[in-house]
């Protein structure tokens, strides 16, 4: 299975700031997908991100709050805009397909 | 549209005991299965997934998993648990959606073992 590498693993970010997450993959990957874990709580699909066309997201996270970059097929960045204590969450990414999914080791992000 | 039920949020068991973990499952279709376990500061790691075939299904750590189509349910066993298997585990259901692929995971299990 793929061999995902995400940085950073964690920051402390002021409020209003941006954070660029990324997320660089071993080998070729069709679909990369960012999720979102906020404290105590469980994953939540934030968008699906495939090469060569924007962004898919779900109900609830819009691209302005978290625009997603696609440029090849082993590398993704998600950021996320005009951060508030709320955004205080983990962020992973994660590859595969409907037979396997493969997750990074994720990204703790503080807001202060 | 999927879902995914985990109706214990916490579950304490003593070293050596035997474990089951819930999950409760809504698809329209034959749904991909699949259990992680995420382990304090740590990512998501796959114990075992089910996609066809035997509905036993068997994974690392020693745990197996058992899909009853009749129950929508796919509980994760370990016929003894270690102190080291402390952690959350999430089991998810996965489709492929015309838009592409996606896993909805459940709220998650608290596993705590007592020594």
């Amino acid at each position: 299975s793929a061999v995902i590498s995400q940085k950073p693993s964690r920051d402390i970010c002021q409020r209003g700031t941006s954070l660029t997450i990324q997320c660089q993959v071993d080998s070729q990957v069709t679909m990369m997908f960012w999720y979102r874990q906020q404290p105590g709580q469980s994953l939540t699909l934030i968008a699906t991100a495939n090469q060569g066309s924007e962004a898919t997201y779900e109900s609830g996270f819009v691209i302005d709050k978290f625009p997603i970059s696609r440029p090849n097929l082993t590398f993704s960045t998600l950021t996320v805009s005009n951060m508030s204590p709320e955004d205080s969450s983990i962020y992973l990414c994660s590859v595969g397909d409907g037979r396997g999914y493969t997750f990074g080791s994720g990204t703790r992000l503080t807001v202060v | 549209a999927q879902s995914v039920t985990q109706p214990d949020i916490h579950i304490t068991v003593s070293e050596g005991a035997s474990l089951e973990l819930r999950c409760n499952y809504s698809y329209g279709a034959t749904p991909y299965l699949f259990w992680y376990v995420q382990s304090p500061g740590q990512g998501l790691q796959l114990l075992l997934k089910y996609f066809s075939g035997d509905t036993l299904v068997q994974g690392i750590k020693g745990f197996e998993a058992e899909f009853k189509r009749s129950q929508s349910s796919f509980n994760l066993r370990k016929p003894s648990v270690h102190w080291s298997d402390a952690a959350e585990y999430f089991c998810a259901v996965g489709a492929i959606t015309g838009g592409g692929n996606k896993l909805t995971f459940g709220t998650g299990t608290q596993l705590k073992v007592e020594l």
